[in-house]
């Protein structure tokens, strides 16, 4: 069964530090990897999301690196703000033979918050 | 697009009641999927469908737990009787593909059963 984990649990960074989340997972097998942002009281919001043949995607100040064989990827977001507060979620999607099954399993999250 | 809508936002009930959770996906994702958050599990995917056509119920809990997606622009989730265990934050989401593309999050029905 796939787990999936997510260090640090939370995070506080003063304003404008370049940041690492990390995210593992004991299956290597997946179709792909997505990193999601949640505020409080809402939805997911898809940050990246990163094919299991891709290394990295890179939207912004934010940078998604994916190490399949070892069961990692990190989120590095850059130069953080005050709005970048969140939890950040990842999640690997399971799939074999070129074909994705539509699961995602999700870690439990990093809870982020940048202040002033 | 308004995006994924989920009524009722919140609803609280007593134990053994029906609850009914509805979702209305974007138009034109052909997937939908019911979520359901607790601070102790997590996220866990319950089910989801393709064309209207559950594919894997295989995370829903017990008998308790039905949905249905009787055309493309509506789904529910319904639990009876309800527990007090039952209690989360249910999410529906939906998407055009299946692993190429992300999944489009509802705002979630937060249930509380007494």
């Amino acid at each position: 069964k796939q787990e999936v984990t997510q260090i640090p649990a939370a995070l506080s960074v003063p304003e404008g530090e370049n940041l690492v989340l990390n995210c593992s997972f004991t299956d290597s097998a997946i179709y792909n990897l997505q990193w999601f942002r949640q505020d409080p009281g809402k939805g997911l919001t898809s940050l990246l999301l990163i094919q299991s043949s891709q290394r990295e995607q890179t939207s912004g100040r934010l940078n998604a690196s994916l190490d399949k064989s070892s069961g990692r990827s990190t989120l590095y977001i850059a130069a953080s703000q005050p709005g970048d507060s969140a939890t950040y979620l990842c999640a690997v999607g399971v799939g074999a033979g070129g074909t994705s099954y539509g699961k995602l399993t999700f870690g439990q999250g990093t809870i982020l918050t940048v202040h002033p | 697009d308004a995006g994924v809508i989920q009524s009722p936002r919140h609803e609280v009930t007593e134990m053994g009641q029906e609850v009914t959770l509805r979702c209305k996906p974007i138009s034109g994702h052909d997937y939908l999927f019911w979520y359901r958050q607790t601070m102790m599990r997590g996220l866990e995917l319950l089910i989801y469908f393709n064309n209207n056509v559950p594919i894997d119920d295989s995370g829903m809990p017990e008998d308790r737990f039905s949905a249905k997606m009787p055309n493309a622009s509506f789904s529910t989730l319904k639990i009876q009787p309800s527990e007090p265990r039952d209690s989360a934050v249910y999410f529906c989401a939906s998407s055009p593909t299946v692993g190429a593309d992300t999944q489009y999050f509802g705002p979630g029905t937060r249930l509380t059963v007494l």
